[in-house]
C-alpha cells in the first residue's frame, strides 16, 4: 500500500522559511515524478512543483519562482520543499503527491504564514 | 501559465450519468496533456481517480471512465450513487510548462 508522509508544517511569520519534507513507502520511490500541490483555506487545488524521477529537471509555478526549491533523496524516498520569503498567500494545505500509475497523495501539512 | 476550465457545478440524479469536463485556454486538450482527475470530499485529501486520460487505479470505482471528448478531457459517472458527491478536479500536463489544475466541478447527487 503506497504511504505518503508529510512534516515541517506550522506557522510562520511573512518573510521567514519553512523546509517540508515528504517521506513515501510502497511503490519504487525513484521510478516516479514527485510534486508538491497546495490548497489555501476553503479554495482549490493549486499545483505548486514538480521534480523528475532523478532530480534533474524541475518545473514551478509562476508563484513561488524564486522562492521555493523543490527537491529530492531517492536513497531516503523523501521529497522537499524549501520555503523561502514565505507571504500571507502562501498560507495552506501542503500535499506531496506521486504521479503515474501510482496516483497517492499525502494526508496534507498544513502551512500558515501570519504576523 | 495557461488556464484550465471546469463546469463549476452539476447535478445528476441516482443512477444517472453525468459527465464532467476540462478544457485548456491554450487549445484542444491532448492525451499529451496527460488528463488526470481527483475526488475530494470535504474534510478529506484528494484521491487520484483517473490517470494519463483513461487509465484507472485500484481505488476507482468501475463506474468513473476518462476520456478526450470534443477538443476536452471529460470524466463519466454512470451510474451515481450517493458516495459519489465531492468536488472533482482535473489537472493538465503542459510541457515544459508546468501543470494547472481546474477550478474544480462541484457534484451534488439528488
Amino acid at each position: 500500500e503506497v504511504h505518503l508522509v508529510e512534516s515541517g508544517g506550522g506557522l510562520v511569520q511573512p518573510g521567514e522559511s519553512l523546509r517540508l519534507s515528504c517521506t513515501g513507502s510502497g511503490f519504487t520511490f525513484s521510478n516516479y515524478w514527485m510534486k508538491w500541490v497546495r490548497q489555501a483555506p476553503g479554495k482549490g487545488l493549486e499545483w505548486v512543483a514538480t521534480i523528475y524521477k532523478d532530480g534533474s529537471a524541475e518545473y514551478y509555478v509562476d508563484s513561488v519562482k524564486g522562492r521555493f526549491t523543490i527537491s529530492r533523496d531517492n536513497a531516503k524516498s523523501s521529497l522537499y520543499l524549501q520555503m523561502n520569503s514565505l507571504r500571507a498567500e502562501d498560507t495552506a494545505v501542503f500535499y506531496c503527491v506521486v504521479g503515474g500509475n501510482v496516483g497517492g497523495w499525502g494526508q496534507g501539512i498544513l502551512v500558515t504564514v501570519s504576523s | 501559465q495557461a488556464v484550465v476550465t471546469q463546469e463549476p457545478s452539476l447535478t445528476v440524479s441516482p443512477g444517472g450519468t453525468v459527465t464532467l469536463t476540462c478544457g485548456s485556454s491554450t487549445g484542444a486538450v491532448t492525451s499529451g496533456h496527460y488528463p488526470s482527475w481527483f475526488q475530494q470530499k470535504p474534510g478529506q485529501a484528494p484521491r487520484t481517480l483517473i490517470s494519463d486520460t483513461s487509465n484507472k487505479h485500484s481505488w476507482t470505482p468501475a463506474r468513473f471512465s476518462g476520456s478526450l471528448l470534443g477538443g476536452k478531457a471529460a470524466l463519466t459517472l454512470s451510474g451515481a450513487r450517493p458516495e459519489d458527491e465531492a468536488q472533482y478536479y482535473c489537472l493538465l500536463v503542459y510541457s515544459g510548462d508546468g501543470e494547472v489544475f481546474g477550478g474544480g466541478t462541484k457534484l451534488t447527487v439528488l
